[in-house]
């Protein structure tokens, strides 16, 4: 069983279009992060949230603690956001001398048409 | 900013060989992150650092791999012995402030170890 799933795993979308990927998890959380993988590997962190809603330009993050779940908007979409889209949790185990554990899903391959 | 450093880009190596990926975080950055990713199992973390202390190592995959740093701006990921199984994209990733790891976190461009 995964500890993170994301969906949709392709989406393939035209330019201008409103896009939607999804996240849902089944551990607690600390926080919850955003990932872009471009085309030639390099990964950026995108939102870092815990709580609420975050926006940077296009891009929106949402987080659901109750329901766990969290989703990353972007709004007119562009050929430039076609990138691999990863989720990943971080969830703090109640034994104070571990650490934090990471989880990651398998990401969203988003593929926008000009 | 440099951003986080790290060498080499790109490591072939055989089977059986010691390999040694290199990263430099950034400047002020206090903890540090080493990740894996491959094509069966995407993203994995692997060990991280926070003071140049490791808190989590649990996703070193085995006593073959090993990982140290020994001051605020260097960090080693070391595999001895190689085996072809480990052929991956190694990230390091940096973030600041703190010791809390929930911070937004810098990555690096990656080392592509290939292992024949």
């Amino acid at each position: 069983k995964n500890e993170v799933e994301q969906s949709p795993q392709n989406l393939t979308a035209q330019e201008g279009e409103f896009i939607t990927i999804n996240c849902s998890y089944s551990v607690g959380i600390s926080a919850l992060h955003w990932l872009q993988q471009h085309p030639g590997g390099g990964i950026v962190s995108l939102f870092m949230l815990s709580s609420g809603k975050k926006k940077h330009g296009r891009l929106i993050a949402t987080i659901n603690i109750q329901e766990k779940h969290s989703s990353l908007h972007i709004t007119a979409s562009h050929p430039r956001d076609s990138a691999v889209y990863i989720c990943a949790v971080i969830h703090r185990p109640l034994l104070s001398n571990t650490g934090n554990q990471f989880y990651f899903g398998t990401g969203t391959s988003l593929t926008v048409i000009p | 900013d440099a951003g986080v450093i790290q060498s080499p880009r790109h490591e072939v190596t055989e089977m059986g060989q010691e390999v040694t990926l290199r990263c430099k975080p950034i400047s002020g950055h206090n903890s540090l992150f080493w990740y894996r990713q491959t094509m069966m199992r995407g993203l994995e973390l692997l060990i991280y650092f926070n003071n140049n202390v490791p808190i989590d190592d649990s996703g070193m995959p085995e006593d073959r791999f090993s990982a140290k740093m020994p001051n605020a701006s260097f960090s080693t990921l070391k595999i001895q012995p190689s085996e072809p199984r480990d052929s991956a994209v190694y990230f390091c990733a940096s973030s600041y402030p703190g010791t809390d790891p929930t911070y937004e976190q810098y990555f690096g461009p990656g080392t592509r170890l290939t292992v024949t």
